[in-house]
């Protein structure tokens, strides 16, 4: 059965490092999501790719986080620099298209900022 | 702006015994409305989900939830749960034109007694 990927599974730094995490999503999605879940709450989105294009970053703090996905296929979210608050679960999923189609999470990155 | 509540952080029931986790939803049209279950160290699963028609929704792994317009609920329900169903739950309402961005509630943990 086909699955979203994620790397590293687990990443411990210290504040005012850069972190990066990968997410290959399932095979044909165009649309893909990373979202942040801070412990004790639900996702909150902070990017949503169609293609490689950013369709949504409202919530993305854009001073330190940025994503990427330049074929369209898989991406990147980096922080730079991590603070102390950036601990979270970061997920990320994916869907067929844009609209009401199943979004598939990923098993997330668990960050944490020391 | 869309919100969803879902007002119980932590319910405990018995195997066997009958679940209902309540949801609320603020949304200004006929929203797309959806379960997703979170295991530990795992991604979100979908559930079920609700766009439109027969108001009684049924899911996977025996789960049903009932879309009520006049008290904006989408409470989740299955008659007898399993040791396998501990896990945290999420309610999410689709917002936007396509309902691509999915709102999430704050989650409850669901614990299983034996």
């Amino acid at each position: 059965e086909a699955e979203v990927a994620q790397s590293p599974r687990y990443k411990i730094t210290e504040k005012s490092q850069a972190v990066a995490f990968w997410c290959d999503p399932i095979s044909g999605h165009a649309t893909l999501y990373w979202y942040r879940q801070i412990l004790g709450q639900g996702p909150e989105l902070l990017v949503q790719f169609q293609d490689e294009s950013v369709v949504d970053d409202s919530q993305l703090p854009k001073d330190r986080f940025s994503a990427e996905r330049l074929k369209g296929v898989d991406s990147t979210l980096k922080i730079q620099p991590a603070e102390l608050g950036d601990s979270a679960m970061y997920l990320c999923a994916s869907s067929e298209t844009s609209g009401t189609g199943e979004q598939f999470f990923g098993p997330g990155t668990r960050l944490t900022v020391l | 702006a869309q919100s969803v509540t879902q007002p119980d952080i932590h319910i405990t029931v018995s195997e066997g015994a009958s679940l209902e986790l309540r949801c609320n939803y603020s949304y200004g049209a006929t929203p797309y409305l959806f379960w997703y279950v979170q295991s530990p160290g795992q991604g979100l699963q979908l559930l079920l989900k609700y766009f439109s028609g027969d108001t009684l929704v049924q899911g996977i792994k025996g789960f049903e939830a009932e879309f009520k317009r006049s008290q904006s609920s989408f409470n989740l329900r299955k008659p007898s749960v399993h040791w396998s169903d501990a896990a945290e739950y999420f309610c999410a309402v689709g917002a936007g034109s396509s309902a691509s961005k999915i709102i999430f509630g704050s989650g409850t943990r669901l614990s299983i007694r034996p």
